[in-house]
């Protein structure tokens, strides 16, 4: 079955901190990537996305995320972290064709300031 | 002019009662979705209808059921609430291929 695994399920970090979040899926085929955040209370919205192209994606507030196919992963990163960033952040893939997508469990990140 | 809005943010009520959430969409989607999140944050998908058709339909007990009365809309009516049923249950909409999902703002449901 296609999962998706997100391997930090916590992290703490202080502002100026640089932030990687690992993000595995099981699918041999065509996926779409995404990343999704959700602060405080709010609902979940589109960081950034990949479908095809350029590996390395950019999406808003400064983060990236890089997908490696031999590694079946879509690590999310920002250089530099703000305490604006503390969030709960969802990886998630789209596999095949159909309308479905598999999430993560999603990582809590705290940014102390 | 939210673009996905949930009605009511905030439900509270027994356990036993019948409740219905709301959800509609002003992006010219053909996609619903309901989801389920749990307070350990874990999403969890229920539903999806693609216009006004049912093409998702996970392991949700029976007490859980969507209409989709036009491609716009999609609400969510509960039966016999439980305690269990306590959690933020989010609408979403995704247009196409693409499959780019955007979430209301949730509704709060909690049962006592």
């Amino acid at each position: 079955a296609q999962s998706v695994s997100q391997h930090n399920h916590h992290v703490i970090l202080s502002e100026a901190a640089s932030l990687e979040l690992g993000c595995n899926y099981s699918y041999g085929g065509t996926v779409n990537l995404f990343w999704y955040v959700q602060y405080p209370g709010q609902h979940l919205q589109l960081l950034l996305k990949y479908f095809s192209g350029d590996p390395l994606v950019k999406g808003i507030k400064g983060f990236e995320a890089e997908f490696i196919k031999s590694k079946f992963s879509f690590n999310l990163r920002k250089p530099s972290v703000q305490w604006s960033d503390t969030a709960e952040y969802f990886c998630a893939v789209n596999a095949g064709n159909n309308r479905k997508l598999i999430w993560g469990l999603g990582t809590s990140l705290a940014v102390n300031p | 002019d939210t673009a996905v809005s949930q009605t009511p943010k905030y439900l509270v009520t027994q356990m036993g009662n019948d409740k219905s959430i709301k959800c509609e969409q002003n992006l010219g989607h053909d996609t619903m979705y309901w989801y389920k999140q749990d307070s350990k944050k874990f999403l969890k998908i229920m539903f999806s209808y693609n216009n006004k058709e049912l093409i998702i339909n996970e392991t949700v007990p029976n007490r859980f059921s969507p209409k989709s009365p036009d491609k716009a809309h999609l609400n969510l009516h509960i039966n016999s609430l439980e305690l269990g049923d306590s959690a933020v249950y989010f609408c979403a909409s995704s247009h196409g291929s693409t499959n780019i999902q955007y979430f209301g703002a949730g509704t709060r449901l909690s049962v006592l």
